[in-house]
Parts: C-alpha cells; sequence; structure tokens
C-alpha cells in the first residue's frame, strides 16, 4: 500500500543552518506529494506542494522537488530562524483522495 | 475569511462516556474530512464527506464511532462508549473538492479529547 517514511525528529539546528528533513514515499501511480506544518499550538498548514515528477514547491523559503526516480521529496531551507521551529509532515494523496502522511519531525531552531 | 473551526478544543471525559466533536468548514467547502493524530505520528484517516453523504468510511476504527453532516456543512463525530485508547487529537479539515488531485486540505485547530 502507499506509505511516507520522514526522518525522524527532533532536528535541532543554530539559527541560519542548512535544512533538510528528508521524505520518501511508496506509491502505485504518481500521486501529489505535500509538506505541512503544525505550529506550536496551531492547526496543520500546507507548506508547499508538487504534483508531478521534477516538479518543484516553494514556499517561505523551502523547496521540495518531487524525484520520481528516487521516490523523495526532501524538504530544503538556506538559513532556518527561530521562528521555523514546528513539526513538519510530508504526505501524499492517493487515488482515493486519502492524504497518506508521515510520522512528522520535529525541528527545533536555536538562536 | 474564517478559517476552519473546531469545538470544543479541549475534551475530559470518563471511560464508558459519549461525546460529540463538531466541525465548522470553510464556507463553500463540499469536502470534509476527520483525521485523528495520537501523540508523534501523522493523522489517521477517519471519515470523508461529499457534500452531506459520506464518501468514505473505512478509517472508522470500529461500530462506535459515527459522523454526520446533515445539511453539508457542519460535521459531528460522534463516540459512544469511549475508552482510553480513543484518546488522541481529531482533526477536520475541508476542501473545496474531493476529487483525487491537489486539493488543498484546510485544517483545523483540533479537538485534544481525553478518556480517563
Amino acid at each position: 500500500g502507499n506509505s511516507v517514511t520522514q526522518m525522524e525528529g527532533p532536528v535541532t539546528l543554530s539559527e541560519e543552518a542548512f535544512l533538510t528533513i528528508n521524505c520518501t514515499y511508496t506509491a502505485t501511480g504518481y500521486p501529489s506529494l505535500f509538506w505541512y506544518v503544525q505550529y506550536p499550538g496551531e492547526g496543520l498548514q500546507l507548506l508547499l506542494k508538487a504534483t508531478k515528477a521534477d516538479d518543484k514547491g516553494s514556499n517561505k523559503g523551502f523547496e521540495a522537488t518531487y524525484r520520481k526516480e528516487t521516490t523523495s521529496f526532501h524538504l530544503e531551507k538556506g538559513s532556518v530562524q527561530v521562528s521555523d521551529s514546528a513539526v513538519y509532515f510530508c504526505a501524499l494523496i492517493d487515488s482515493n483522495y486519502q492524504l497518506i502522511w508521515g510520522a512528522g519531525t520535529k525541528l527545533i531552531i536555536k538562536p | 475569511g474564517a478559517g476552519v473551526s473546531q469545538t470544543p478544543s479541549n475534551k475530559v471525559t470518563e471511560k464508558g462516556k459519549y461525546v460529540e466533536l463538531r466541525c465548522d468548514p470553510i464556507s463553500g467547502h463540499t469536502a470534509l474530512y476527520w483525521y485523528r493524530q495520537s501523540l508523534g505520528q501523522g493523522p489517521e484517516f477517519l471519515i470523508y464527506f461529499q457534500g452531506t453523504g459520506a464518501a468514505d468510511d473505512s478509517g472508522l476504527p470500529n461500530d462506535r464511532f459515527f459522523a454526520v453532516r446533515p445539511e453539508g456543512s457542519v460535521s459531528t463525530l460522534k463516540i459512544q462508549r469511549t475508552e482510553r485508547g480513543d484518546s488522541a487529537v481529531y482533526l477536520c479539515a475541508s476542501s473545496p473538492q474531493g476529487l483525487a488531485g491537489v486539493n488543498e486540505q484546510y485544517f483545523g485547530p483540533g479537538t485534544r479529547l481525553t478518556v480517563t
């Protein structure tokens, strides 16, 4: 069945460091891929998305590229801020419209 | 505009009691989803409505769980004879359409249910 695997957290970085959160997926066909973010005390928010191979989603300085050959959708940011501290979820939407989620990666940015 | 709202934000109940959780989706969104999120895990799909009808309830764990959306907007998730294992954050999301594709789901803040 479809599944999403993302790196375990917490990931702790200093401000202005480079961020990578790995995400790989297993799916039939070519699902759309998403990164959602959950800030402390808030609901899940869509961060970025990609709908087909080689698409790059970007938002708020974050980027992720849909890599069909490696079935990956790694999240990157060149210079993180304290305000980026949150839990990040990788997800795919399958042919039945259901979102399939990774377990989430907690990101802690220290000033 | 207003986002997805959920009430109550927190609910503590005793084992065996009945609870109702409410979701107000974004106005005009035809699709509505319920998820359950346990600590340290991603959301787990429960049920999906397209309009008033439950298009897919395959994620409901057992017959103690039921959800309705009688007028195609507000939805209520109902849990009978609650068990301690039902403790989780229950999330609601809505989207403009429910078809497969890239329709973004907009999430509410969740209801934290604690069964003692």
